[in-house]
């Protein structure tokens, strides 16, 4: 059950693109679709941005998308506003249990 | 309105133990499998624990196996997590969250403090 890896931080201007990426293995994001993104502002819950590689759920802007190559999953966010700014941690199934990234905080310069 | 509502946290020694409680409403919850995941203080997410939709199925990280303890009742729409022999290391806030079957968390809590200090 290790941790998946992510960038500790990433940066971009408003209306840039970012991409952050998320690495497992073949037992976990190259095993399974089932690959979810969480935005988190400080001192709040995780809300869903991506679930099962690339899915939106409804009222998450399509600047928000995801992708998957092998064992390595991508969020790219484009056009990035101020309120984009947060900490972001991918998701991955891994066989009955779950296993999260480390996270990667966003600063929007 | 989906709410997912946390508490039972609080401050406890090493060794004692604390159960929470997350009580949902706004959706269906006996239709869904629920999941715990933790955040210490500055740390990123970590799962803790998932149920199945009628809770005859149970798994925990490799972290808290056979020190907690999830579990479900779906006539009052009220997940818990049963929590034994607690070490300094499980201080963080909790988080119970669901909606996404096994793979993902669609709806959130706002999460209770659970502080091992002696």
């Amino acid at each position: 059950q290790s941790a998946l890896t992510q960038p500790r931080s990433v940066s971009g201007s408003p209306g840039q693109s970012v991409t952050i990426s998320c690495t497992g293995t073949s037992s976990d994001v190259g095993a399974y679709n089932y690959v979810s993104w969480y935005q988190q502002h400080p001192g709040k819950a995780p809300k869903l941005m991506i679930y099962d590689v690339s899915k939106r759920p409804s009222g998450v802007p399509d600047r928000f998308s995801g992708s998957k190559s092998g064992n390595t999953a991508s969020l790219t966010i484009s056009g990035l506003q101020a309120e984009d700014e947060a900490d972001y941690y991918c998701c991955s199934y891994a066989g009955s249990y779950v296993v999260f990234g480390g996270g990667t905080k966003l600063t929007v310069l | 309105e989906v709410q997912l509502v946390e508490s039972g946290g609080g401050l406890v020694q090493p060794g004692g133990s604390l159960r929470l409680s997350c009580a949902a409403s706004g959706f269906t919850f006996s239709s869904y499998w629920m999941h715990w995941v933790r955040q210490a203080p500055g740390k990123g997410l970590v799962w803790v624990s998932r149920i199945n939709s009628d809770g005859r199925s149970t798994i925990y990280a490799d972290s808290v196996k056979g020190r907690f303890t999830i579990s479900r009742d779906n006539a009052k729409n009220t997940l818990y997590l049963q929590m034994n022999s607690l070490r300094a290391e499980d201080t963080a806030v909790y988080y119970c969250a669901g909606g996404g079957g096994g793979s993902y968390f669609y709806y959130w809590g706002q999460g209770t403090l659970v502080t091992v200090s002696s």
